[in-house]
């Protein structure tokens, strides 16, 4: 049984930039969150989506973007990168039920220069 | 507003001993709360969740945690502590669609 699986598991980028990064979540799961962990910090919410739409958005910019395909994966493209966008990207797959836990990919780890 | 703390940045136990990690969510309706524990550059992997019930939680690895309504609390414990335990450690609330996460507790096991 598949997990959450995210690619790349490393990106380096130059400042203003525009970088997406993928996740296919775990078998049997319809909703995708995207989450930020800075260095030393707990993760923060970026967004949900479910049924191919954006469900609930943290306070993150519009640069911050997303999609969701038939299948259930997802992408998050983040335009214009900043150096502050430096951080630990995790995708997390859910149930399609609210307070539903979720499972979580390896992250991607993006670095802007 | 909704958020978690968690007071102890690091905590440091020699194996064997007892822990526990302490967390204080604020919410306003009835909490969702969960544990996770991380691994250097791993994923978060969930240890236990508290949706309502027995205040009691059991989860995996031999860690449990107490709900304690009264004092907004969510402790994590485990009687005895094994060196594949070090990991950082997140307590969370869910608003529905949404997880808070606390900054996290660091745990090193000391042989």
């Amino acid at each position: 049984d598949a997990g959450v699986t995210q690619s790349p598991t490393h990106l380096i980028k130059t400042r203003g930039q525009q970088v997406t990064l993928r996740c296919s979540p775990k078998s049997g799961h319809d909703t995708v969150s995207w989450y930020q962990q800075a260095l030393g910090q707990g993760p923060q919410f970026i967004f949900q989506y479910y049924e191919e739409e954006e469900r609930q958005r943290g306070n993150f910019p519009d640069r911050f973007s997303g999609h969701q395909f038939p299948n259930y994966s997802s992408e998050l493209n983040v335009n214009a990168l900043l150096l502050g966008d430096s951080a630990l990207y995790l995708c997390a797959s859910s149930l399609g039920r609210i307070n539903s836990p979720l499972h979580f990919g390896n992250g991607t780890r993006l670095t802007v220069t | 507003a909704q958020s978690v703390t968690q007071p102890d940045i690091h905590i440091t136990v020699s194996e064997g001993a007892s822990l526990e990690l302490r967390c204080n969510y604020s919410y306003g309706a009835t909490p969702y709360l969960f544990w996770y524990v991380q691994s250097p550059g791993q994923g978060l992997q969930l240890l236990l969740k508290y949706f309502s019930g027995d205040t009691l939680v059991q989860g995996i690895k031999g860690f449990e945690a107490e709900f304690k309504r009264s004092q907004s609390s969510f402790n994590l414990r485990k009687p005895s502590v094994h060196w594949s335990d070090a990991a950082e450690y997140f307590c969370a609330v869910s608003t529905g669609n949404q997880f808070y996460f606390g900054t996290g507790t660091s745990l090193t096991v000391i042989p």
